[in-house]
Parts: structure tokens; sequence; C-alpha cells
């Protein structure tokens, strides 16, 4: 069956650092899609970054980047010099294979505090 | 351009009444979906119109949940009668094509079921 786990519930990190993400996905198909969004205070939620499966590079989108590693079924959210606003709640969400993309399975997400 | 409008933003109401939240997508988005979180869970989904057509509603609850898009244009999802398990935030989102699967989402109805 297909799954997303976001094993880290919260995360902090100091201004300007770079931040990772876990997470890692359960599906049987060779053909799926891996999302990031994010969810400020405000309940909207924004999409961030995109990687296909069959992709032979990370995506990066600005400051986001996806470490995709296939074999591991794992798609990392790295974010480069955290800015205040970067804190939010993330999601990682996966495609099914069936066509509709726009059917997504999310993970539980992971709230992420940039300090000062 | 508009975003994904969602109302209302936050619904109290006692079990069994009836709530009808609605959604109006980005102008031109084809595809609509529902999506629901309840308490400490994943986001879920729900259904997904193409226009006014229901493409997939395998993420349905129950009967006491009915969603319709009218025209193809904005959706309701009513719940009658609503129980304490239904509430949670509700989230709508929209998208141009089948490409890359990119949603649009609302801010969320949040439904408090007392």
């Amino acid at each position: 069956a297909q799954k997303i786990t976001q094993t880290q519930p919260g995360m902090f990190v100091q201004e300007k650092e770079a931040v990772t993400l876990d997470c890692t996905y359960d599906t049987s198909d060779p053909s799926y899609g891996l999302f990031w969004y994010k969810q400020p205070s405000s309940g909207e939620m924004i999409f961030l970054i995109y990687q296909g499966s069959y992709d032979q590079q990370n995506a990066t989108e600005g400051r986001y980047s996806l470490n995709f590693q296939k074999a591991r079924k794992s798609a990392n959210l790295v974010i480069s010099a955290s800015q205040l606003g970067d804190s939010a709640m993330y999601f990682c969400a996966m495609s099914l294979s069936s066509g509709n993309t726009g059917k997504l399975i999310f993970g539980q997400g992971t709230t992420l505090q940039v300090k000062p | 351009e508009a975003g994904v409008t969602q109302f209302p933003s936050h619904s109290v109401i006692e079990k069994g009444q009836t709530v009808t939240l609605r959604c109006d997508p980005i102008s031109g988005h084809d595809n609509l979906y529902w999506y629901r979180r309840v308490m400490g869970k994943e986001i879920k989904f729900l259904l997904h119109f193409v226009k006014e057509s229901k493409q997939d509603e395998s993420g349905m609850p129950n009967n006491r949940f009915l969603a319709e898009r009218t025209g193809g244009t904005y959706s309701t999802l009513k719940v009658q009668p609503a129980e304490l398990e239904d509430s949670g935030v509700y989230f709508c989102a929209s998208s141009q094509s089948r490409g890359t699967g990119e949603l649009f989402f609302g801010e969320g109805s949040r439904l408090t079921v007392l």
C-alpha cells in the first residue's frame, strides 16, 4: 500500500542555517510523483517543490531542494539559509499512479520553527 | 489572480445539524479536489471533480457527505447530519491540468462538531 512517513513531528533551526526535513515513501508502482507543501499559520497549503520518479536530477526551487534517493525511497526536503518566515508546517505527499495526479497521499507533517 | 477561496473559514455546529462548505477554485481550473484533515491525522483525499463530473469519490467517508459542482465552477460539500468525528479542516484544491499535479489549495474550512 502507498504510504508517506514523516518521522519528525517538530524541528528547530537557527536562522540562516540549513535544515533537512525527512520523508520516506512506500509504493510498488514505478511511476509516481513526490511533493512538498508548506502550511503557514494562515492555513493555506503552498506548493514548494515536485520530483517525478523518473527524474534523473534532484529538484530545486530557490532555497528548496529535494534530496531524492530512490533506492532508499526517501524524498527529504532541504531548506537552505532558513528565514523566520519559513516557520510553518511542512507536508510531504505522493501522487498515485492511476493518472489522477491530483490525488495525493500526505504524511503527517513536520512543524518547523526557525529561531532568530 | 484570485486563489482558491473557501467559505466559511470556521463553522461550529452541533451533532445532527447540517453544514455546507463552499469552494471557489481558480478560474479556468477544471480539476477540483476536496481533502480533509482530522485532528492528529494525515490529510486525506475525499473526491475529485473534473468540471461538473465526479471523477473519483473513493475517499468520501460515508453517505452523510454530499459534494456537488454545479456548472463546473464552485463546489459545495454538505455534511448531513454531522457527527463528532467529522470535525477537522476541509481543504479544497484546484488544478489546471493533469500535468505535474501541482495543486493550488485554499486556506481550508475548519469544522467543529459539538
